[in-house]
């Protein structure tokens, strides 16, 4: 079955620990991205990557970092997490280019920073 | 700038009852647009999407027509159900371009 894993889906840490998300697809996709969304503010793009070692970022970057090593692996790295930083993340993949077919999204990871 | 603006929810409408969700946008070039549902726990699913003026999408009962000229992607459905009940995301992506553009999401509650 064709899909964007993350993981985990649920995270409560403290402030400070370093934590990683971690997101994989099997379609092949060149493009991979992270978003956080946040009541009243829709997805807002952290970083994306157009293919492996090509990493950019998105509108809110701030506190995160990413590596594409692996066409198929997009980590989200929170290297001291903050509470601002609790919110729903989701990591999404397409085939570059192709922007007429969308996204695809993985579940979704609630972290909750205290 | 690119931008997408939805209105304001939740939305609460009775079981069949007609829906509309306005969705406007501002954009450089030719966007394609597109609409997203996301159920209760889940991420986000392609809805319909449309990448050229006057192009409709339709996908499960639900459609939307790409306006150039009021720069505008209102999703419509004749006949709710209670499954219907999620939250819908508008987005724009520039040709060429994976880089989205969602708006703030319109949270629908469909009763019996």
């Amino acid at each position: 079955e064709a899909q964007v894993t993350q993981n985990p889906r649920y995270l409560i840490t403290v402030t400070g620990k370093k934590l990683t998300v971690t997101c994989s697809q099997n379609m092949n996709h060149e493009y991979m991205s992270w978003y956080r969304q946040d009541p009243g503010l829709g997805l807002r793009q952290i970083y994306y990557s157009m293919n492996v070692e090509v990493t950019d970022k998105g509108d809110v970057p701030e506190g995160y970092k990413v590596s594409r090593k692996e066409k198929r692996n997009f980590p989200l790295i929170l290297e001291s997490p903050s509470p601002n930083q609790t919110s729903l993340y989701f990591c999404a993949s397409s085939q570059y280019r192709e922007t007429g077919g969308g996204y695809t999204f993985g579940s979704g990871t609630r972290l909750t920073v205290v | 700038g690119n931008s997408v603006t939805q209105m304001e929810g939740p939305v609460t409408l009775s079981e069949e009852a007609f829906l509309t969700i306005n969705c406007t946008y501002t954009a450089t070039g030719y966007p394609s647009l597109f609409w997203y549902v996301q159920y209760p726990g889940e991420g986000l699913q392609l809805l319909l999407k449309a990448t050229k003026a006057d192009d409709k999408g339709s996908n499960k009962g639900f459609e939307a027509t790409y306006r150039k000229e009021t720069t505008s992607f209102h999703l419509e459905k004749g006949s709710v159900q209670v499954s219907d009940s999620a939250v819908y995301f508008c987005a724009l992506s520039r040709a060429n371009f994976n880089k989205f553009y969602f708006g703030s999401g319109t949270k629908l509650n469909v009763k019996p």
